[in-house]
Protein backbone atom coordinates (compact mmCIF):
# COMPACT_ATOMS: atom_id res chain seq x y z
CA UNK A 1 0.00 0.00 0.00
CA UNK A 2 1.00 3.52 -0.62
CA UNK A 3 1.60 5.61 2.45
CA UNK A 4 0.88 9.24 2.94
CA UNK A 5 2.47 11.06 5.48
CA UNK A 6 1.27 14.59 6.74
CA UNK A 7 3.58 17.31 8.31
CA UNK A 8 3.14 18.96 10.57
CA UNK A 9 0.34 17.21 12.18
CA UNK A 10 -0.89 20.75 13.80
CA UNK A 11 -0.15 24.25 13.56
CA UNK A 12 -0.95 27.49 15.39
CA UNK A 13 -1.31 30.64 12.83
CA UNK A 14 -2.83 33.91 13.01
CA UNK A 15 -5.63 35.14 10.06
CA UNK A 16 -3.01 36.70 7.10
CA UNK A 17 -0.32 34.34 8.00
CA UNK A 18 1.04 31.96 5.07
CA UNK A 19 0.69 28.65 5.92
CA UNK A 20 1.90 25.71 4.11
CA UNK A 21 1.24 21.70 5.03
CA UNK A 22 3.69 18.84 3.23
CA UNK A 23 2.59 15.32 1.93
CA UNK A 24 4.60 12.88 1.51
CA UNK A 25 4.04 9.76 -0.29
CA UNK A 26 6.27 6.28 0.15
CA UNK A 27 6.61 6.11 -3.36
CA UNK A 28 6.26 7.91 -6.74
CA UNK A 29 2.41 8.44 -7.66
CA UNK A 30 3.21 11.23 -10.51
CA UNK A 31 0.58 14.48 -9.44
CA UNK A 32 -2.33 11.86 -8.21
CA UNK A 33 -2.68 13.83 -5.23
CA UNK A 34 -5.71 15.67 -3.74
CA UNK A 35 -6.14 17.62 -0.80
CA UNK A 36 -9.67 17.83 1.25
CA UNK A 37 -10.51 20.30 4.00
CA UNK A 38 -12.73 19.12 7.10
CA UNK A 39 -14.56 21.46 9.85
CA UNK A 40 -15.28 20.25 12.75
CA UNK A 41 -18.93 17.83 12.37
CA UNK A 42 -18.68 18.50 8.80
CA UNK A 43 -18.27 16.16 5.45
CA UNK A 44 -14.89 16.39 3.76
CA UNK A 45 -14.42 19.01 0.97
CA UNK A 46 -12.44 18.87 -2.19
CA UNK A 47 -9.69 21.80 -2.58
CA UNK A 48 -7.27 21.08 -4.80
CA UNK A 49 -7.25 17.51 -7.38
CA UNK A 50 -4.44 16.44 -9.53
CA UNK A 51 -1.89 18.30 -7.21
CA UNK A 52 -2.02 21.92 -8.15
CA UNK A 53 -5.58 22.26 -9.80
CA UNK A 54 -8.12 24.41 -8.15
CA UNK A 55 -12.07 22.50 -7.64
CA UNK A 56 -14.93 25.06 -8.50
CA UNK A 57 -15.76 27.76 -5.98
CA UNK A 58 -12.86 26.98 -3.99
CA UNK A 59 -10.71 30.28 -3.06
CA UNK A 60 -7.83 31.34 -4.90
CA UNK A 61 -5.82 31.61 -1.37
CA UNK A 62 -5.25 27.81 -1.75
CA UNK A 63 -2.57 26.93 -4.42
CA UNK A 64 -1.41 22.99 -4.55
CA UNK A 65 2.59 21.87 -6.00
CA UNK A 66 4.15 18.84 -5.81
CA UNK A 67 4.63 15.75 -7.69
CA UNK A 68 6.27 12.37 -7.63
CA UNK A 69 6.48 12.15 -3.86
CA UNK A 70 6.50 15.20 -2.17
CA UNK A 71 3.27 17.87 -2.63
CA UNK A 72 2.44 21.01 -0.57
CA UNK A 73 -0.88 22.67 0.40
CA UNK A 74 -0.49 26.66 0.88
CA UNK A 75 -2.93 29.51 2.05
CA UNK A 76 -1.62 32.71 1.21
CA UNK A 77 -3.53 34.48 3.54
CA UNK A 78 -5.27 32.43 6.02
CA UNK A 79 -8.93 33.31 6.80
CA UNK A 80 -11.20 32.57 10.07
CA UNK A 81 -12.63 30.33 7.79
CA UNK A 82 -10.13 28.56 7.51
CA UNK A 83 -9.65 27.08 10.67
CA UNK A 84 -10.13 22.93 9.58
CA UNK A 85 -7.88 20.07 9.43
CA UNK A 86 -6.77 19.22 6.12
CA UNK A 87 -6.05 15.69 4.41
CA UNK A 88 -3.91 14.70 1.10
CA UNK A 89 -5.10 11.43 -0.35
CA UNK A 90 -3.17 9.84 -3.13
CA UNK A 91 -5.29 7.91 -6.10
CA UNK A 92 -2.19 6.94 -8.15
CA UNK A 93 -3.34 3.35 -6.95
CA UNK A 94 -6.50 2.04 -8.59
CA UNK A 95 -6.65 -0.60 -6.43
CA UNK A 96 -6.94 1.45 -2.97
CA UNK A 97 -6.82 4.95 -1.68
CA UNK A 98 -4.96 6.38 1.01
CA UNK A 99 -5.45 9.74 2.84
CA UNK A 100 -2.68 11.29 5.02
CA UNK A 101 -3.15 11.79 8.87
CA UNK A 102 -4.41 14.99 8.53
CA UNK A 103 -3.32 18.56 9.47
CA UNK A 104 -5.11 20.22 12.39
CA UNK A 105 -5.03 24.09 11.34
CA UNK A 106 -5.63 26.16 14.30
CA UNK A 107 -5.98 29.83 16.05
CA UNK A 108 -2.48 31.06 17.92
CA UNK B 1 -26.26 19.28 -8.68
CA UNK B 2 -24.83 16.32 -7.05
CA UNK B 3 -25.96 15.33 -3.77
CA UNK B 4 -25.11 12.23 -1.79
CA UNK B 5 -27.16 10.84 1.64
CA UNK B 6 -26.18 7.73 4.10
CA UNK B 7 -28.57 6.34 5.84
CA UNK B 8 -28.71 3.41 8.12
CA UNK B 9 -28.54 2.51 11.51
CA UNK B 10 -26.77 4.04 14.18
CA UNK B 11 -26.46 1.60 16.49
CA UNK B 12 -25.14 -1.90 15.70
CA UNK B 13 -24.17 -4.83 18.30
CA UNK B 14 -21.04 -6.40 17.91
CA UNK B 15 -20.85 -9.44 15.69
CA UNK B 16 -23.59 -7.67 13.67
CA UNK B 17 -23.65 -6.95 9.71
CA UNK B 18 -24.19 -3.49 9.28
CA UNK B 19 -25.87 -2.09 5.84
CA UNK B 20 -25.61 1.35 4.86
CA UNK B 21 -27.14 3.32 2.05
CA UNK B 22 -25.73 5.45 -0.14
CA UNK B 23 -28.86 7.96 -2.19
CA UNK B 24 -27.59 9.95 -4.66
CA UNK B 25 -29.09 12.79 -7.22
CA UNK B 26 -27.39 14.84 -9.84
CA UNK B 27 -25.69 11.80 -11.61
CA UNK B 28 -25.99 8.41 -12.93
CA UNK B 29 -23.96 5.40 -11.74
CA UNK B 30 -24.39 4.35 -15.25
CA UNK B 31 -22.37 7.46 -17.03
CA UNK B 32 -18.84 5.91 -18.07
CA UNK B 33 -16.25 7.33 -15.53
CA UNK B 34 -18.43 7.51 -12.57
CA UNK B 35 -18.27 6.14 -9.08
CA UNK B 36 -18.98 5.98 -5.69
CA UNK B 37 -16.98 5.14 -2.74
CA UNK B 38 -17.36 4.68 1.11
CA UNK B 39 -14.84 6.29 3.46
CA UNK B 40 -15.30 6.24 7.19
CA UNK B 41 -13.55 8.56 10.26
CA UNK B 42 -13.43 7.04 14.29
CA UNK B 43 -13.95 9.53 16.30
CA UNK B 44 -11.01 12.36 16.12
CA UNK B 45 -9.27 10.39 13.94
CA UNK B 46 -8.25 10.30 10.06
CA UNK B 47 -10.26 9.39 6.95
CA UNK B 48 -10.14 5.61 5.72
CA UNK B 49 -11.05 4.87 2.51
CA UNK B 50 -13.28 0.88 2.48
CA UNK B 51 -14.86 0.57 -0.72
CA UNK B 52 -15.56 1.69 -3.99
CA UNK B 53 -17.70 1.06 -7.32
CA UNK B 54 -17.66 2.08 -10.69
CA UNK B 55 -20.49 2.43 -13.36
CA UNK B 56 -19.41 -0.80 -15.04
CA UNK B 57 -19.83 -2.73 -11.67
CA UNK B 58 -16.15 -2.92 -11.10
CA UNK B 59 -15.44 -3.11 -7.56
CA UNK B 60 -12.14 -2.11 -5.15
CA UNK B 61 -11.72 -2.86 -1.58
CA UNK B 62 -9.86 -2.02 1.50
CA UNK B 63 -6.95 -4.90 1.46
CA UNK B 64 -7.64 -4.96 5.75
CA UNK B 65 -11.46 -4.88 5.37
CA UNK B 66 -11.90 -6.91 2.31
CA UNK B 67 -13.43 -9.88 3.84
CA UNK B 68 -16.14 -8.04 5.29
CA UNK B 69 -16.92 -5.92 2.71
CA UNK B 70 -19.60 -5.78 0.05
CA UNK B 71 -20.50 -2.90 -2.50
CA UNK B 72 -23.60 -3.11 -4.84
CA UNK B 73 -25.00 -0.79 -6.94
CA UNK B 74 -29.00 -0.10 -7.63
CA UNK B 75 -28.85 2.22 -10.86
CA UNK B 76 -32.29 2.43 -11.07
CA UNK B 77 -32.78 3.48 -7.26
CA UNK B 78 -29.87 5.73 -7.41
CA UNK B 79 -28.35 3.96 -4.84
CA UNK B 80 -25.35 2.20 -3.56
CA UNK B 81 -25.37 -0.25 -0.88
CA UNK B 82 -22.30 -1.05 1.33
CA UNK B 83 -22.20 -4.46 3.76
CA UNK B 84 -20.12 -4.73 6.62
CA UNK B 85 -20.19 -8.21 8.52
CA UNK B 86 -19.12 -8.95 11.79
CA UNK B 87 -19.33 -5.57 13.06
CA UNK B 88 -16.69 -4.53 16.06
CA UNK B 89 -16.26 -1.83 18.83
CA UNK B 90 -13.26 -0.38 16.87
CA UNK B 91 -15.39 0.29 13.53
CA UNK B 92 -17.68 3.02 15.78
CA UNK B 93 -17.06 6.23 12.89
CA UNK B 94 -18.91 8.43 10.59
CA UNK B 95 -19.74 6.37 7.46
CA UNK B 96 -19.17 8.64 4.38
CA UNK B 97 -19.80 8.48 0.94
CA UNK B 98 -18.49 9.60 -2.01
CA UNK B 99 -18.73 10.89 -5.75
CA UNK B 100 -15.71 9.33 -7.67
CA UNK B 101 -14.44 11.21 -10.48
CA UNK B 102 -12.13 8.52 -12.89
CA UNK B 103 -11.32 11.74 -15.06
CA UNK B 104 -9.92 13.91 -12.10
CA UNK B 105 -8.97 10.94 -9.74
CA UNK B 106 -10.46 12.85 -6.66
CA UNK B 107 -13.72 11.99 -4.50
CA UNK B 108 -14.99 15.36 -5.33
CA UNK B 109 -18.13 15.36 -3.89
CA UNK B 110 -19.41 13.74 -0.48
CA UNK B 111 -22.30 13.13 1.70
CA UNK B 112 -22.97 14.72 5.33
CA UNK B 113 -22.04 11.25 6.66
CA UNK B 114 -23.65 8.79 9.56
CA UNK B 115 -22.31 8.28 12.75
CA UNK B 116 -22.56 4.21 13.82
CA UNK B 117 -22.00 2.89 16.96
CA UNK B 118 -21.24 -0.46 17.67
CA UNK B 119 -21.73 -1.58 21.27
CA UNK B 120 -24.08 -4.05 23.01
Amino acid sequence: DIQMTQSPSSLSASVGDRVTITCRASQSISSYLNWYQQKAGKAPKLLIYAASSLQSGVPSRFSGSGSGTDFTLTISSLQPEDFATYYCQQSYSTLTWTFGQGTKVEIK
Amino acid sequence: QITLKESGPTLVKPTQTLTLTCTFSGFSLSTSGVGVGWIRQPPGKALEWLAIIYWNDDKRYSPSLKSRLTITKDTSKDQVVLTMTNMDPVDTATYYCAHYSLVRSCFDYWGQGTLVTVSS
